[in-house]
């Protein structure tokens, strides 16, 4: 069964502080995605990478895909109040499968003071 | 706003009763997904539907069925209700039926089902 461990569950910090958040499986992932959720909102795509080692930029969100492809992690450059949020990442199979077949993580809880 | 609509919002219910949920895919998306969300388990996938065909099938219940009709909506019903199904229930829908860049998916914002 494939498993994403989701690391740390919670972090607090304060706006302007830089954060890391990790994704990992012992299971390889043809590609992964990370969400943001909002309380009482559904979760919404943030990135999608396919490629091991691959390296993507939103803004001051960077996302990196291992080079096995069995992890992954998301940097906050600058973190302020509105990146609060429960940060999900989820795995995908076969590419070409069915969406269905994506594995989520537990998610990390995020919240940024001012 | 995904475009995707979910009713009801919130569902209060007592235990061995049944329910209905109601998704609304976005307008050109063929395909509906629906996932449920409890703290303890994460988001969990349930099951997918394509042009009105089931296409997957994840951790679904036999109390749980679902259904997707000819103008694409869809709806999860949840019979003889237990304690432990309550939970945010979520749809999302995409263009197609795989993973693909260019068919993402988007969520609705879910029921949240208490049972009583």
């Amino acid at each position: 069964t494939q498993l994403l461990e989701q690391s740390p569950q919670f972090l607090s910090i304060q706006e302007g502080e830089n954060l890391t958040v990790y994704c990992n499986s012992s299971s390889v992932f043809s590609s992964l995605q990370w969400y943001r959720q909002e309380p009482g909102e559904g979760p919404v795509l943030l990135v999608t990478v396919v490629t091991g080692g691959e390296v993507k930029k939103l803004k001051r969100l960077t996302f990196q895909f291992g080079d096995a492809r069995k992890d992954s992690s998301l940097h906050i450059t600058a973190a302020q109040p509105g990146d609060t949020g429960l940060y999900l990442c989820a795995g995908g199979g076969i590419y070409g499968g069915s969406q269905g077949n994506l594995i989520f993580g537990k998610g990390t809880k995020l919240s940024v003071k001012p | 706003d995904s475009g995707v609509t979910q009713t009801p919002k919130h569902l209060i219910t007592a235990t061995g009763q049944r329910v209905t949920l109601r998704c609304s895919p976005r307008s050109g998306d063929l395909s509906v997904y629906w996932y449920q969300q409890s703290l303890d388990q994460g988001l969990q996938f349930l099951i997918q539907y394509y042009n009105g065909e089931e296409r997957a099938k994840g951790n679904i219940l036999e109390r749980f069925s679902a259904q997707q009709f000819p103008d694409l909506h869809s709806e999860l019903n949840l019979s003889s209700l237990e304690l432990g199904d309550s939970a945010l229930y979520f749809c999302a829908s995409s263009v197609t039926g795989g993973l693909s860049y260019n068919s993402p998916l988007h969520f609705g914002n879910g029921t949240r089902l208490t049972v009583t």
